[in-house]
């Protein structure tokens, strides 16, 4: 089972470059989010796409964009990257719990970007 | 808007010891809490969910947490670690029309043999 699937793993770049971060699921969910994890901060949401053809900015979106491709895919792109970008990158993907009101959330396995 | 706060950021166990991890929000509206453990070099995986019904829930691994509604408190128990449990455990919440899931700083989890 491929779940939330991310690449690159790992990339570096120096300041000033451009790079694309993609994420696929193959669970059929219908929301889709980007995660910075860093040191002593947790995980903060970057965008968030709660179906397809549509995204939304999270807590820390700056810096970022995002492209909700089809219902499977949806990229992160950094036009201008900074070393304070510098972090591990988590997509992760929900479908609304039939049961219930609440998404449970799958997370991929994370991307890690330093910035020189 | 939603928050999430985790007051233990660094907690050191023996095994065996009994574990609670403190997991307070913010929220006026109906929330969906969880507990996520991520172990040294991979990637979150979920412990538990509350979604309704019973406060008390039981996840994997003999964690459980329990909802106090009127203490908007989630906080995650264990009776007794293993060296296994050493990670890093994240508290979160959804809540409202569009389900972000916002996530608490974390709580480093040590546990010595």
């Amino acid at each position: 089972n491929a779940g939330v699937t991310q690449t690159p793993k790992f990339q570096v770049l120096k300041t000033g470059q451009s790079m694309t971060l993609q994420c696929a699921q193959d669970m059929n969910h219908n929301s889709m989010y980007w995660y910075r994890q860093d040191p002593g901060m947790g995980l903060r949401l970057i965008y968030y796409s709660a179906s397809e053809g549509t995204t939304d900015k999270g807590e820390v979106p700056n810096g970022y964009n995002v492209s909700r491709l089809n219902k499977r895919e949806f990229s992160l792109r950094l036009e201008s990257a900074a070393p304070s970008q510098t972090s591990v990158y988590f997509c992760a993907s929900s479908r609304k719990d039939r049961a219930s009101s609440g998404n449970t959330i799958y997370f991929g396995e994370g991307s890690w970007l330093t910035v020189v | 808007a939603q928050s999430v706060s985790q007051h233990n950021h660094h907690v050191i166990l023996s095994e065996a010891a009994s574990l609670e991890l403190g997991c307070n929000y913010s929220y006026g509206g109906t929330v969906n809490l969880f507990w996520y453990v991520q172990y040294p070099g991979q990637h979150l995986q979920l412990l538990l969910k509350y979604f309704s019904g019973d406060p008390l829930v039981k996840g994997i691994k003999g964690f459980e947490a329990e909802f106090i509604k009127s203490k908007f408190s989630f906080n995650l128990r264990k009776p007794s670690v293993q060296w296994s449990d050493t990670a890093e455990y994240f508290c979160a919440v959804s809540g409202g029309a569009t389900n972000k899931l916002i996530f608490g700083t974390g709580t480093l989890l040590a546990v010595q043999p």
